[in-house]
């Protein structure tokens, strides 16, 4: 059965810095995989999805990468601000209209 | 102009009481869900509609019933709460069923609580 982890659970960074968010699944038999940004009393927002062909999606500071034979995917955030505070999720799917979501990384950017 | 909206946001209720869940989306799409999210932060999909249809059931007790009137509504509703229904119950829609390709968008979520 899928299984994905995030590491680590928590992170604080002081503006400015570039920071890495790891996500790991034990399938690599996926269809794709989400990266979500999760905000307090707030519903899930897609950030980027990258299809088990792709390698990589960007969009403005996010870079996210994907390694599906290690069953690896990095979120990249350049530049970090303190909007950028929230739960990040990754997800994958695997079979037809199934998403697993790991537990999270919640970050903490200090102004 | 909210896309995908839920009601109520926080739910208090006692044990063995029934309760509803709804939730709208003004997008225009065909698919909706039902997640919930437990104590570890972990999402897991209950149900999934397209188009009023039921595509999507995993294994949850039967004493929970999605209703969808109309492919922009789609209701939660859980019978004979026990404790281990408390939980953050999510609602999300997309363009179509096919998840490899399309984007999800959710809801703020509700926040059960059984006493």
């Amino acid at each position: 059965k899928q299984e994905v982890t995030q590491i680590p659970a928590a992170l604080s960074v002081p503006e400015g810095e570039n920071l890495v968010l790891n996500c790991s699944f034990t399938d690599s038999a996926i269809y794709n995989l989400q990266w979500f940004r999760q905000d307090p009393g707030k519903g899930l927002t897609s950030l980027l999805l990258i299809q088990s062909s792709q390698r990589e999606q960007t969009s403005g500071r996010l870079n996210a990468s994907l390694d599906k034979s290690s069953g690896r995917s990095t979120l990249y955030i350049a530049a970090s601000q303190p909007g950028d505070s929230a739960t990040y999720l990754c997800a994958v799917q695997t079979g037809a209209n199934n998403l697993f979501f790991g537990t999270g990384t919640r970050l903490t950017v200090i102004p | 102009d909210t896309a995908v909206s839920q009601t109520p946001k926080y739910l208090v209720t006692q044990m063995g009481n029934d309760k509803s869940i709804k939730c709208e989306q003004n997008l225009g799409h065909d698919t909706m869900y039902w997640y919930k999210q437990d104590s570890k932060k972990f999402l897991k999909i209950m149900f999934s509609y397209n188009n009023k249809e039921l595509i999507i059931n995993e294994t949850v007790p039967n004493r929970f019933s999605p209703k969808s009137p109309d492919k922009a509504h789609l209701n939660l509703h859980i019978n004979s709460l026990e404790l281990g229904d408390s939980a953050v119950y999510f609602c999300a829609s997309s363009h179509n069923r096919d998840l490899s390709t399309d984007t999800q968008y959710f809801g703020p979520g509700t926040r059960l609580t059984v006493l």
